[in-house]
């Protein structure tokens, strides 16, 4: 089974319309992380979390919120999406140690009409 | 601010060959991780290899090795024998460590590696 999981793999939706696209991860680790990429471009941070208590804005964050419900899980929540949200979104998550390394879903894409 | 810059936006190489990405990147921090990503047209992000700034040795994973050049703030990766399975979209990735908020990365904006049989 994968380490970090992403539900909806795929989803279309209408402008105006509230989607939550949800993450949980197997690993054990603290930190979680949303990221959204562009086509041609690389990932930006939407908001982070370094455990249930801590949520953080990163680059993008507006349009977007977030829940941490348990350290296993972190959910993504458009409030009324709007068609510039269409990408390809990672949820990640990193411990500690080994350099934080950032270990990532398969990634959910999405598209808003 | 710190920034990733990846100046090849594709590259072609034969199979069996060796090839080099490149990375530069901009930090004001002494303490800082730089990471290699391989996102197959499949999507998904498969970290490849990590380069702390206070290691002494370049990194190394199998046929992935990171070479580290710290004052000309670089870190290209290399792929040696390559294989039409390394066909992807590579990403360089920096860590940079200031204060309670130490695990942001940033990511540059990637190379496209696509390998001749």
């Amino acid at each position: 089974d994968a380490d970090v999981t992403q539900t909806p793999r795929n989803r279309i939706t209408k402008t105006g319309k509230r989607i939550m696209l949800e993450c949980s991860q197997t690993k054990g680790h603290d930190r979680m992380y949303w990221y959204r990429q562009d086509p041609g471009l690389g990932l930006r941070l939407i908001y982070y979390s370094f455990d249930v208590k801590d949520i953080n804005k990163g680059e993008i964050s507006d349009g977007y919120s977030v829940s941490r419900q348990a350290q296993a899980k972190f959910s993504l929540s458009l409030e009324s999406a709007i068609p510039n949200q269409t990408a390809l979104y990672f949820c990640a998550t990193s411990d500690s140690g080994t350099g934080e390394t950032q270990y990532f879903g398969p990634g959910t894409r999405l598209l808003v009409l | 601010a710190q920034k990733i810059t990846q100046t090849q936006p594709g590259m072609f190489v034969q199979e069996k060959e060796a090839v080099t990405l490149d990375c530069t990147y901009d930090t004001s921090d002494q303490s800082y991780g730089l990471f290699w990503y391989k996102q197959p047209s499949s999507g998904e992000m498969i970290f490849l290899i990590y380069q702390g700034s206070y290691d002494e040795q370049n990194a190394t994973e199998g046929r992935y090795s990171l070479n580290f050049q710290k004052a000309r703030k670089s870190a290209n990766l290399v792929i040696s024998a390559s294989q039409l399975g390394d066909s992807a979209m590579y990403f360089c990735a920096m860590r940079e460590r200031g204060g309670s908020s130490a695990s942001k990365i940033i990511f540059g904006s990637g190379t496209r590696l696509s390998i001749r049989p």
